[in-house]
């Protein structure tokens, strides 16, 4: 079993749409969590952090549940622009145990 | 801006060469990292370094060596390519302490092994 699973997708939606993807791990003394963005041919950057309360960046949601060990973002109001794959993070001993998860794409039409 | 540059963005070699990759970054970050990325794998990561001659292995370190004599650069060395080293490499760097988790990545390294 992997550290980090995401549905590698692809999740084809129609602009304006809302979609949700989630990512479970399995290191319950994992410490911190993020989405990062990869579009094609180009270099993972960080979307956002996740925190046990929840936390929200515009358009962009992200929640934690440390009871069941998942993550998810959810992205409203979809754009041609947000079409990239997703990355799911977890990381623990103090950042230098990073896992990334494969990747779930996303495919925004017009 | 965070900058992280590779020296290459594609490179073919043959089966028993010897391969450099070379990174460098400019916000004097303390922490350094090489991944391979793979179809259906994510990133998996091969070597990390925390301070300049420090390093420390990954989960997939076997055929692979780093370098770091400098605290802008940190290298991957490919001893003896082989073609299951056929993949695309990415260095990142990032601060130590409370923000050591969010990396900064270079525009990665298309390497062919043949």
């Amino acid at each position: 079993r992997k550290e980090v699973e995401q549905d590698p997708g692809p999740f084809n939606v129609p602009e304006g749409a809302t979609v949700a993807f989630n990512c479970t791990y399995s290191n319950s003394a994992s410490q911190s969590f993020f989405w990062y963005r990869q579009d094609c041919r180009k270099e993972p950057k960080l979307l956002m952090s996740v925190y046990s309360s929840g936390n929200e960046d515009g358009r962009f949601t992200a929640q934690l549940n440390r009871a069941s060990q998942y993550i998810s973002l959810l992205i409203r109001d979809s754009k041609l622009s947000d079409s990239a794959t997703y990355l799911c993070v977890v990381t623990y001993t103090g950042g230098f145990k990073t896992i990334f998860g494969a990747g779930t794409r996303l495919f925004v039409k017009a | 801006d965070v900058k992280v540059t590779q020296s290459s963005r594609y490179l073919v070699k043959r089966t028993g060469e010897k391969v450099f990759l070379e990174c460098v970054q400019d916000m004097d970050h303390e922490n350094m990292f090489w991944y391979r990325q793979d179809p259906g794998l994510g990133l998996r990561l091969i070597y990390f370094s925390y301070d300049v001659k420090m390093k420390e292995k990954g989960d997939i370190p076997e055929g692979y060596s780093v370098s770091r004599e400098k605290k802008e650069r940190f290298s991957l060395i490919l001893e003896s390519a082989s073609t299951n080293q056929t993949s695309m490499y990415l260095c990142a760097s990032s601060f130590p302490g409370t923000r050591q988790e969010t990396q900064y990545f270079g525009p990665g390294t298309r390497l062919l092994v043949l």
